[in-house]
């Protein structure tokens, strides 16, 4: 059975940063791409990032681009989201998601619980 | 403003039909890419509804089914339940320079 499990999520002070982890089991986590997709209060999934397989490609939406970094471990099963220069609009629950793909992101047949993240003075 | 349109909200009587439209553009739908459905309830992970366009994912009752035409997409539901009442979500790929994967608004389905 596919898991995912994040965590780091919490309160942070505009301008902070924060790292997100997912921990992944019961598939071959470096044969698929995975996406971070988030949801603000009140609002709709918004996709935030995603990278290959291999770790060798990714992308960004413009909304974090330049602020947000997302990584994995394959050896430790784990995808990274590093949030930097955090904003009042980044607040959010964030998802991490499973790619049904290697490369490039196409859809997403599992997902974690998500773990929310404020940013608040 | 998501890329991809929805009706913010939908509702029916159990055992109705309705329907969700997602409609797109010439960089995402229009461009011949494919359309997925979620279907995501309140402090729940989203789940995955329907996949490249029409196909249900093992254990995803046939009440649920999904078509593409055009710039646009449906989500079609019948024999409502009282369980379907969620928010639902249609995601395809995006040409453009904005990012690859766009989600519709989202659709908050009331079940009278």
């Amino acid at each position: 059975e596919v898991q995912l499990v994040e965590s780091g999520g919490g309160l942070v002070q505009p301008g902070g940063s924060l790292r997100l982890s997912c921990a992944a089991s019961g598939f071959t986590f470096s044969s698929y791409a995975m996406s971070w997709v988030r949801q603000a209060p009140g609002k709709g999934l918004e996709w935030v990032s995603d990278m290959s397989g291999s770790g060798g490609g990714s992308h960004y939406a413009d909304s974090v681009k330049g602020r947000f970094t997302i990584s994995r471990d394959n050896s430790k099963n784990t995808l990274y989201l590093q949030m930097n220069s955090l904003r009042a609009e980044d607040t959010a629950v964030y998802y991490c998601a499973k790619d049904q793909q290697l490369v490039n992101p196409y859809y997403f047949d599992s997902w974690g619980q998500g773990t929310l993240v404020t940013v608040s003075s | 403003q998501s890329v991809l349109t929805q009706p913010p909200s939908v509702s029916g009587a159990p055992g109705q039909r309705v329907t969700i439209s997602c409609t797109g553009n010439n960089s995402n739908i229009g461009a011949g890419y494919d359309v997925h459905w979620y279907q995501h309830l309140p402090g729940k992970a989203p789940k995955l509804l329907i996949y490249v366009n029409s196909n249900r994912p093992s254990g995803v009752p046939d009440r649920f089914s999904g078509s593409k035409s055009g710039t646009s997409a449906s989500l079609a539901i019948t024999g409502l339940q009282t369980e379907d009442e969620a928010d639902y979500y249609c995601q395809s790929y995006d040409s453009s320079l904005s990012g690859p994967v766009v989600f519709g608004g989202g659709t908050k389905l009331t079940v009278l």
